[in-house]
């Protein structure tokens, strides 16, 4: 079963503009990470935000903020005021251990176009 | 600087050939990671290895193999039983046993199967 699930392939957002890209995800565990990476175009990965699954605020750096709703395992990236340079690739990833230690898991992604 | 070296950036591979990806870290992580990315597509589990000399299947392991013998070291090889090997190849690597540490990634391998 997908674990983390991204329902967004592609988002529209007009420069300056807010935008929410959206993400589910599924355990059972208690005890887990989820965080937010940007891929641009060149291929590098890079992370956003992390949100643990016993903080009670919401995560914020800068103009990211995660809008972590546990009960509804959601696990939103709002970008605030969007530049021509958040257009990228956006994955959302969940943190877990296991049997064979801990492992990173990520969604299908959203790619994001910001118009100018 | 501390990072991850994939090397080489580019591989061009002949069908029935094996390939091997190279990855090194000079961070003192003790876990590290490879992930496949199809076009448009999101980051998919190979292998991964917690501590030298150890490593577990992931995801879509069929086709693929890992050695971990050193810890700055997790080269993947890509078999002739991988029928789809064309993909982006990302290594990535963490700190260790945390939940609350992000992954650590290299710039990729574009594997092409000519």
């Amino acid at each position: 079963a997908q674990k983390i699930t991204q329902t967004q392939p592609g988002m529209f957002v007009q420069e300056k503009e807010a935008v929410t890209l959206d993400c589910t995800y599924d355990t059972s565990d208690p005890s887990y990470g989820l965080f937010w990476y940007k891929q641009p175009s060149s291929g590098e990965m890079i992370f956003l935000i992390y949100q643990g699954s016993y903080d009670q605020q919401n995560a914020t750096e800068g103009r990211y903020s995660l809008n972590f709703q546990k009960a509804r395992k959601s696990a939103n990236l709002v970008i605030s005021a969007s530049q021509l340079g958040d257009s990228a690739m956006y994955f959302c990833a969940m943190r877990e251990g296991g049997t064979g230690g801990f492992k990173t898991i990520f969604g299908a992604g959203t790619r994001l176009f910001v118009k100018a | 600087d501390g990072g991850i070296t994939q090397s080489p950036k580019y591989l061009f591979r002949k069908e029935g050939q094996n390939v091997t990806l190279s990855c090194e870290q000079n961070l003192n992580h003790d876990a590290m990671y490879w992930y496949r990315q199809d076009p448009g597509q999101g980051l998919r589990l190979i292998y991964y290895s917690q501590i030298v000399n150890d490593f577990q299947k992931g995801d879509i392991a069929e086709g693929y193999s890992v050695s971990r013998e050193k810890k700055e070291s997790f080269p993947l090889t890509v078999t002739s039983a991988q029928k789809n090997p064309t993909a982006f190849y990302l290594c990535a690597s963490t700190p260790g046993n945390e939940l609350n540490t992000e992954a650590f990634f290299g710039q990729g391998t574009r594997l092409t199967v000519v």
